[in-house]
């Protein structure tokens, strides 16, 4: 069955300091991946996607970036964090060439706290 | 532009109540609805994908319908239990883009 994992669960990081979040899917191969960010009282914001090794689609202009470096690795990473990054990040995953008309599988969440 | 709202933004109820969380969407061209449900501090889940071409899902205690003309949405849940309590979000698949369109959610608590 697939799984996926994404660590840590919570980080609390200092303005200024870098990011690194990490995101693994098993059970599956070429999965489409995706970065959404969840603020307090706010809908579900996508971030980034995915559809293969190194290809990458920003949804929206910020100071974050991610990255494909194997087929079932996602990682989010930004070189200086904005209190604005404060958010509950997860990542999902999908399979099938709908990309996002296919069922969406998500992680259980990274709470980040910026302060 | 595509926009999604839940309707109520929070719903407590005793339990074994029957009760029906609503989703709207302002643009009928979409490929599905999905609805995730999500535990605090947790990730989502999907509970129930709905095609365009279909008029309902089921699956157990969960029944949701989609009316795709009139931009509606609801997700029945029968019988309520205290592990219902989860804020429910629903998200729409539209046309001609890669988004998927999030509603903020209802979050619902049964009391015993």
């Amino acid at each position: 069955s697939q799984t996926i994992h994404q660590w840590p669960a919570t980080l609390v990081q200092p303005v200024g300091s870098p990011l690194s979040l990490e995101c693994t899917v098993e059970g599956t191969s070429n999965p489409n991946l995706y970065w959404y960010r969840q603020a307090a009282g706010r809908g579900l914001q996508l971030l980034f996607y995915s559809v293969g090794i190194g290809q990458i689609s920003s949804e929206v202009p910020q100071n974050l970036s991610a990255s494909r470096p194997q087929d079932r690795q996602f990682i989010l990473s930004s070189k200086k964090l904005l209190l604005s990054d404060s958010g509950f990040y997860l990542c999902a995953w999908s399979v099938g060439t709908g990309g996002f008309n296919e069922k969406l599988f998500f992680g259980s969440g990274t709470q980040l706290s910026v302060l | 532009k595509q926009e999604v709202t839940q309707i109520p933004a929070a719903l407590s109820v005793p339990e074994g109540e029957n009760l029906v969380l609503n989703c709207s969407f302002t643009d009928s061209a979409i490929y599905n609805l999905q609805w995730f449900r999500q535990d605090p501090g947790k990730g989502l889940t999907s509970l129930l994908l709905i095609q365009s071409s279909q008029r309902e899902q089921t699956s157990g205690r969960l029944n949701a319908s989609l009316d795709k003309s009139s931009g509606r949405s609801t997700l029945y849940i029968a019988a309520s239990q205290p592990g219902d309590s989860a804020t429910y979000l629903c998200a729409v698949s539209p046309f001609n883009t890669d988004k998927l369109i999030f509603g903020t959610g209802t979050r619902l608590q049964v009391f015993p």
